[in-house]
This record gives C-alpha cells, sequence and structure tokens, in this order.
C-alpha cells in the first residue's frame, strides 16, 4: 500500500517569511495529492491540492510543487501570517476519480508556528 | 463549497456505554464516507469506510462490532461506539465529497 512520508515535523518561522513543507510517496500510481490545515479541535480543511498531470499549482500565497520522477511533492507559503500557524497533512491517493469514492493515505503531519 | 455536519462535537460518557457520532452532508450526496480516528498529535487514521445502502469496509485492526457504521441515507453516515472503554478516547472525524470534505470532528472521553 501507499506510504507517505512527511518533514519536517515541527516548523517555526517568523512571520512574513517562507515555509515549505515535504512529502514523499511511495506508489507511483498514485495520482491526487491534497493539502490539509488543521487548527487545534478542528477538522482538516483542504488548502490546495493537485494531480498527477500538473507539476504546480499556485493559489495566492500557496502553492504546491509535484515532482513525479521523484515521488515528492511540497507545500509552499510565502509571507506566512500568524493565523497561517497550524498542524498541516500532506495526503496522497492511488484511486482519485473525481468522484468521493477514493482513499487518502496522510502523513503525520507538521506543526507550523508563525512567530510574530 | 461541500459542507460537511459533525455532531456531537464533544461528548463523555462512562465505560461501557454506547456513543452515537453523527456526519451529515448537508449540499451534497455521499455515497462514501470515511471515518477516522486520530489521537493527540498524530495523523489521521483510516477507521472504515461507510458506503450507502450497503456494508460498511473497515481497515485491518478495527473491530466492525465496536465500531458500528450506518450509511442509511445519502446524506447521513453514523459510527456508534459500543460498549466504550478509556481507551477508545479519541477525536473522531468524517469525510466524504470529491474533495474529501472533513467534519469538525468529535471529541470522546470515556470515564
Amino acid at each position: 500500500g501507499e506510504n507517505v512520508e512527511q518533514h519536517p515535523s515541527t516548523l517555526s518561522v517568523q512571520e512574513g517569511d517562507s515555509a515549505v513543507i515535504k512529502c514523499t510517496y511511495s506508489d507511483s500510481a498514485s495520482n491526487y495529492f491534497p493539502w490539509y490545515k488543521q487548527e487545534l479541535g478542528k477538522g482538516p480543511q483542504l488548502i490546495i491540492d493537485i494531480r498527477s498531470n500538473v507539476g504546480e499549482k499556485k493559489d495566492q500565497r500557496i502553492a504546491v510543487t509535484l515532482n513525479k520522477t521523484a515521488k515528492h511533492f511540497s507545500l509552499h507559503i510565502t509571507e506566512t501570517q500568524p493565523e497561517d500557524s497550524a498542524v498541516y497533512f500532506c495526503a496522497a491517493s492511488d484511486s482519485y476519480s473525481g468522484a468521493g469514492s477514493y482513499q487518502l493515505t496522510f502523513g503525520k503531519g507538521t506543526k507550523l508556528s508563525v512567530i510574530p | 463549497g461541500a459542507v460537511v455536519s459533525q455532531h456531537p462535537s464533544r461528548v463523555i460518557c462512562k465505560s461501557g456505554t454506547s456513543v452515537k457520532i453523527e456526519c451529515r452532508s448537508l449540499d451534497f450526496q455521499a455515497t462514501t464516507m470515511f471515518w477516522y480516528r486520530q489521537f493527540p498529535k498524530q495523523s489521521l487514521m483510516l477507521m472504515a469506510t461507510s458506503n450507502e445502502g450497503s456494508k460498511a469496509t473497515y481497515e485491518q485492526g478495527v473491530e466492525k462490532d465496536k465500531f458500528l457504521i450506518n450509511h442509511a441515507s445519502l446524506t447521513l453516515s453514523t459510527l456508534t461506539v459500543t460498549s466504550a472503554h478509556p481507551e477508545d478516547s479519541s477525536f473522531y472525524i468524517c469525510s466524504g465529497g470529491t474533495e474529501h470534505t472533513f467534519g469538525s470532528g468529535t471529541r470522546l472521553t470515556v470515564v
């Protein structure tokens, strides 16, 4: 089955700096890679995702890059703000079809702290 | 966007009792919903996949008789923790929809 490794487990950055979180996956058949933000006591929220036919995707201060050859993908947050502080999870799926029946394998999470 | 409503957000129960957690898809129909368990400072562990109108699929090591899942309609899936014990205390979260929209989670404490 799929295995997703995520690094670092904790990350502290100064407000305004950039943050990068990296994930690797094991199943070359994986075709969908979402990132979730989880605030304390809440469920995860999707912040950005990328499919295997795209190398990079950007949404304002957030971007995700995918290297299928190396089987890794990264989350980039620029101009970090205190409200970006949360736990971020990467995930991968080898059965994404656009419907809702695909499973996700999650990384172990990165606790991001943005220091004002 | 898709919204998944999960209730209750917190529940405290006595050992030996059962607790039901509900997840409703408010603006979409969910033929499949996923139930996760999350321990403090850890990742999400998939417990089972809930399928509307049929039996749930449980992950290895998850007791199906302890964690009863019912998905009787396209908008409601329930997880019942039966004969709860302190080791069942955890954060339970459901998700559904094309983007795996998550509910807000249920903090279960068994005393």
